[in-house]
């Protein structure tokens, strides 16, 4: 199984609806991301969380809210999808600082068309 | 307003040649630099990093070159090969600003045998 688990991989989905991307980890890590992926934009962050108590606004957080339901598991939510939403999410994890797995440890992304 | 500057945007290299990627950044508080390797369809992967106090750190056929003075590192692939084929990414990252990083915009790098 993979490290980080993302799912679902693609979905299209219509303006307005609400969706949920969802992420799980075994890599143990406290520290889990969600990133967002457009071609020639690089990963933007969307949201980042420490543990399940404290979640943290990245730098394009409008329109979207986080979830960390367990140190495992790290879910993005559109509350009501809008066109420009339509990218590639991708999901990460850390370990501590100067650690070994200091470095992300990203899933392998979900696509969402948002027509 | 963009912290780390990643060119080219794309590079085209003939097997056994060097490629390199090179990425500027502004915030002299950044303490770790790694790049990720992306292939089609999946996820971003480490492939390497440097933190400040080095100038340079090997892996095999990939080097990061770091000047701190000059706010600049840079990726080197020696005798690149096809399967070297891929969108890399710099990144700069802050301990205290969270561990958050961010991330240079990507070179898609090819490799004709």
């Amino acid at each position: 199984d993979a490290d980080v688990t993302q799912t679902p991989r693609n979905r299209i989905t219509k303006t307005g609806k609400r969706i949920m991307l969802e992420c799980s980890q075994t890599k143990g890590h406290d520290r889990m991301y969600w990133y967002r992926q457009d071609p020639g934009l690089g990963l933007r962050l969307i949201y980042y969380s420490f543990d399940v108590k404290d979640i943290n606004k990245g730098e394009i957080s409008d329109g979207y809210s986080v979830s960390r339901q367990a140190q495992a598991k790290f879910s993005l939510s559109l509350e009501s999808a809008i066109p420009n939403q339509t990218a590639l999410y991708f999901c990460a994890t850390s370990g501590p600082t100067g650690g070994a797995n200091y470095g992300y440890t990203f899933g392998s992304g979900t696509r969402l068309t948002v027509v | 307003q963009q912290q780390v500057k990643q060119s080219p945007q794309s590079l085209i290299v003939q097997k056994g040649g060097i490629s390199i990627i090179n990425c500027a950044y502004e915030n002299t508080a950044f303490d770790y630099f790694p790049w990720y390797q992306q292939f089609p369809g999946k996820g971003p992967a480490l492939l390497i990093a440097i933190r400040p106090d080095v100038s340079e750190k090997k892996e095999g056929r990939f080097t990061i070159s770091f000047n701190k003075s000059a706010k600049q590192f840079s990726l080197h692939i020696m005798d690149s090969q096809p399967g070297d084929s891929a969108t890399y990414f710099c990144a700069a990252r802050k301990e205290t600003n969270a561990g958050k990083s961010t991330f240079g915009d990507g070179t898609t790098l090819t490799v004709k045998p």
